[in-house]
């Protein structure tokens, strides 16, 4: 298996713009995560997905970031509209029984600038 | 939620063998113990995960007390390329799987 793909792997837009960032879990797993990483505030979790269900999206900022699951082999987080302060390193992480007990397998992350 | 408290960051040389700690005083019965490591640039990577006692692998060993409140991960003989940031999670399954990254301890190798 490839792991866990997201795309872009970094984006550089302007303060207004719809951003849409991917992600393909890895086959078979049922759950699946989107972090923020930012120097201030570390490894931040957004959402929470399983079997495609949203169960917790306690962690998303506000209503400007929405995330989607439309099906098991794919996962949507977009910001719109997008705010500088929305500069990050955005993680998608899927994991085959959940993150307590299951391990969390990361992709390698969309880097977004919000100029 | 569980809350982890580690070092912010450690120092070693090459060679020799590593201990990082992690407080969670308030972990729950069902809570499993999971460390990462992460590189610049690149997502969490797991490295151990364990319960009660002892657990080891090919790359590092987790101690865990009887009272489960701190555990250890240990890395044995440490290269230039275990200089990473190294993160404790406690599992939270009040809350469906979900889990909490703390701060990370920053572990930098020296020749």
């Amino acid at each position: 298996d490839a792991g866990v793909i997201q795309s872009p792997r970094h984006e550089v837009t302007e303060m207004g713009q719809e951003v849409t960032l991917r992600c393909k879990p890895i086959s078979g797993h049922n759950s699946l995560f989107w972090y923020r990483q930012t120097m201030m505030r570390g490894l931040e979790l957004l959402i929470y997905f399983n079997n495609n269900v949203p169960i917790d999206d306690s962690g998303m900022p506000e209503d400007r970031f929405s995330a989607k699951m439309p099906n098991a082999s794919f996962s949507t987080l977009k910001i719109q509209p997008s705010e500088p302060r929305d500069s990050a390193v955005y993680f998608c992480a899927s994991s085959l029984f959940g993150a307590d007990t299951g391990e969390l397998f990361f992709g390698e992350g969309s880097r977004l600038t919000v100029l | 939620l569980a809350k982890t408290t580690q070092p912010i960051s450690m120092d070693s040389y090459e060679g020799q063998e590593v201990n990082i700690t992690c407080s969670h005083n308030n972990i729950a019965t069902n809570d499993y113990i999971t460390w990462y490591q992460q590189f610049p640039s690149q997502g969490p990577r797991f490295i151990i995960q364990g319960y009660k006692t002892k657990v080891t692998n090919e790359v590092a060993s987790l101690f865990i007390p009887a009272d489960r409140k701190s555990s250890t991960l240990s890395l044995p003989r440490v290269s230039l390329s275990d200089t990473a940031v190294y993160y404790c999670l406690v599992g939270d399954t009040g809350n469906a799987g979900k889990s909490t990254f703390g701060d990370g301890t920053t572990l930098t190798v020296k020749p």
